[in-house]
């Protein structure tokens, strides 16, 4: 059975602060890797992908892969209050790589 | 990125009838997908709707309770059938980009409880 696991939280960090947010994953095909940000009450919204082994940077964001460990990660430097949130890890595999399975997600808090 | 919308947003039903949540996206789309979210856990998938064949569905939904149109590239719904107090959950339907190396997006969401 395919496990996408992630520290449930509450992770709390000042303002300003870098946010280090992690998850592992057991299927070694795993082909692509997703932060989704949830806010609560309302529906995932794509933060950022990454296929390839390294860091992915975007703004604020920063998504690291290591394959070898089965392991990603999303940095969020600057963090700031509405960066609060729950965010989840999907990762795809299966025919196709389309199937997302989500962890269960890492509660965010930044306090002012 | 794609803009998908669903209706209803929100709903209260009674055990033992059914609803169907609609999902409309603004572009075509090969693959939609349908989840389900219960309060405070994470998102499982229902089953993936493709256009022009029936909907494959994860181990532990059935179609008999969960039946799936997807009549076009645009459009699917999903039924929620006999509905009881379990049913009770946020239900999202996502599409899968043609583009963007096959990113999921979802939609807004339909909240449901069955009371």
């Amino acid at each position: 059975q395919k496990e996408v696991e992630q520290n449930s939280g509450p992770l709390s960090v000042p303002e300003g602060a870098i946010a280090s947010l992690n998850c592992t994953y057991s299927d070694r095909g795993s082909q692509s890797f997703f932060w989704y940000r949830q806010y609560s009450g309302k529906s995932p919204e794509l933060i950022m992908f990454i296929y390839s082994n390294g860091d992915k940077e975007d703004g604020r964001f920063t998504a690291q892969l290591n394959k070898a460990s089965q392991y990603v990660s999303l940095l969020i430097r600057d963090s700031q209050p509405s960066d609060s949130a729950t965010y989840l890890c999907a990762v795809a595999s299966g025919a196709g790589s389309y199937q997302l399975t989500f962890g269960k997600g890492t509660k965010l808090s930044v306090i002012p | 990125s794609a803009v998908i919308s669903q209706k209803p947003s929100r709903d209260i039903c009674q055990r033992g009838t059914s609803l169907t949540i609609q999902c409309q996206v603004d572009s075509q789309v090969t693959m939609m997908f349908w989840y389900r979210q219960q309060p405070g856990q994470s998102l499982t998938l229902i089953a993936t709707a493709n256009q022009g064949s029936e909907a494959t569905y994860e181990s532990g939904f059935v179609i008999d309770k969960f039946p799936i149109s997807r009549p076009n590239l645009t459009f699917s719904t999903l039924t929620v059938s006999n509905m009881s107090p379990e049913d009770s959950s946020i239900y999202l339907c996502s599409v899968k980009t043609d583009w963007e190396g096959g990113t999921q997006y979802f939609g807004p969401g339909t909240r449901l409880l069955v009371l």
